[in-house]
């Protein structure tokens, strides 16, 4: 079973501000099958990037992603008001699919 | 637009059985992979079964192996995830999610389920 750690568990920035967050894999993930998810309070998940670098649809261009092997990074350029969430990241590489503890982002 | 909604969910007693079911529309059913995802209070998010187009392939995480089963019905459009022998840590939120591949790219609302005396 392949383990997601991300960190940190928290992060406090104020709006404009540039997020970076981290997640490490406890084995490479094959062909980068490695997702990340916004989700805020009473909604479903939602998929901002696949592949480890794929913006899904619809999703701006102020979220990026990024690494390989086991060490990944989302990254929102600046901080806007609706995005302030949890994000998990998710490997799709094979079976158990499993999912990071998540990282809420907070305002400052 | 891509919709799935569950139902099904509601109080159980540890032990007991309850069945789920997610109505899916706006896009071809009988193209995907479906999933179930589940999230306890409070908690992240924990994969818990899939299930290929045609029904022919089925993988489970550990913890519910031998006590959920999921299937579909691709005439009805509907995915379903029967749960036997219910614990108090299946309580959950649980998610129908729709998969390009393994990867889960449209969810559900979701429906709670919770298990206690």
């Amino acid at each position: 079973e392949i383990v997601l750690t991300q960190s940190p568990g928290t992060l406090s920035l104020s709006p404009g501000e540039r997020a970076t967050l981290s997640c490490r894999a406890s084995q490479s993930v094959t062909s980068s099958y490695l997702a990340w998810f916004q989700q805020k309070p009473g909604q479903a998940p939602r998929l901002l990037i696949y592949g480890a670098s794929s913006r899904a649809t619809g999703i701006p261009d102020r979220f990026s992603g990024s690494g390989s092997g086991t060490d990944f990074t989302l990254t929102i350029s600046r901080l806007e008001p609706e995005d302030f969430a949890v994000y998990f990241c998710h490997q799709y590489a094979g079976s158990p699919l499993t999912f990071g503890g998540g990282t809420k982002v907070e305002i400052k | 637009e891509v919709q799935l909604v569950e139902s099904g969910g509601g109080l159980v007693q540890p032990g007991g059985s309850l069945r789920l079911s997610c109505a899916a529309s706006g896009f071809t059913f009988s193209s995907n992979w479906m999933s179930w995802v589940r999230q306890a209070p409070g908690k992240g998010l924990e994969w818990v079964a899939n299930i290929k187009q045609d029904g022919s392939e089925t993988y489970y995480v550990d913890s519910v192996k031998g006590r959920f089963t999921i299937s579909r019905d691709n005439a009805k459009k509907s995915l379903y995830l029967q749960m036997n022998s219910l614990r108090a840590e299946d309580t959950a939120v649980y998610y129908c999610a729709r998969g390009e591949g393994w990867l889960f790219d449209d969810w559900g609302q979701g429906t709670l389920v919770t298990v206690s005396s």
